[in-house]
């Protein structure tokens, strides 16, 4: 199975700075079509997982460009350009390349 | 608005069965992959089961396979998961999400971009 190491499990951020997590692979996660079978979710404190970023780098709908996806292969990072409050929760990398999908640990985001 | 309802949690002794469902509305379901995704008490999320979107194809986690049977029925816009041989680790809310489209004979992924309330499953 793939697995998925997120970093750090716990990040304190300052509303208004920039805050960056990883998700490191133990196997590639590039498809042959040059995607990079990988995503991102929010999960907010009492709520369901929401869908931040698709396929690497993709934002899915409605997600604030403060929010970007990177990486390639078997390290993945996700950006937050300017924390905000609301942004608090804890973050999830997701493999969609083999089954079965596989989930990192999380990344639980606080405000300072 | 694209929506997704789970049902059918409950408290449930070991070695009990149970059958979840997820009812749809907004969008094309027959269409649509379905997954179902759990997360056991103060716990991460876990994958457990997908179905393709007219049900010729369905894949488990190791740790339910044999015990859980995912099943849909597009008349209804509903996916369901049977469990059977419930045992303590099954406890977890169980999440539904919608998952890979099928236009034609082309895929599209754009991720698990619908997802339900949760409907909480406990085994004690």
């Amino acid at each position: 199975d793939v697995v998925l190491t997120q970093s750090p499990l716990s990040l304190p951020v300052t509303p208004g700075e920039p805050a960056s997590m990883s998700c490191r692979s133990n196997q590639s996660l590039l498809h042959r079509s040059g995607s990079n079978y990988v995503d991102w979710y929010l999960q907010k404190p009492g709520q369901s997982p929401q869908l931040l970023i698709y396929l690497g780098s993709n934002r899915a709908s409605g997600v604030p460009d403060r929010f970007s996806g990177s990486g390639s292969g078997t390290d993945f990072t996700l950006k937050i350009s300017r924390v905000e409050a609301e942004d608090v929760g804890v973050y999830y990398c997701m493999q969609v390349l083999q089954t079965p999908r596989t989930f990192g640990q999380g990344t639980k985001v606080e405000i300072k | 608005e694209e929506q997704l309802l789970e049902s059918g949690g409950d408290l449930i002794k070991p070695g009990g069965s149970l059958r979840l469902s997820c009812a749809a509305s907004g969008f094309t379901f027959s269409t649509y992959a379905m997954t179902w995704v759990r997360q056991a008490p103060g716990k991460g999320l876990e994958w457990v089961s997908t179905i393709s979107g007219l049900g010729g194809h369905i894949y488990y986690a190791d740790s339910v396979k044999g015990r859980f049977t995912m099943s849909r029925d597009n008349s209804k816009n509903t996916v369901y998961l049977q469990m059977h041989s419930l045992r303590g680790d099954d406890t977890a809310v169980y999440y539904c999400a919608r998952d890979v489209l099928k236009e034609g004979t082309s895929y599209h992924y754009y991720g698990m971009d619908v997802w339900g309330h949760g409907t909480t499953v406990i085994v004690s």
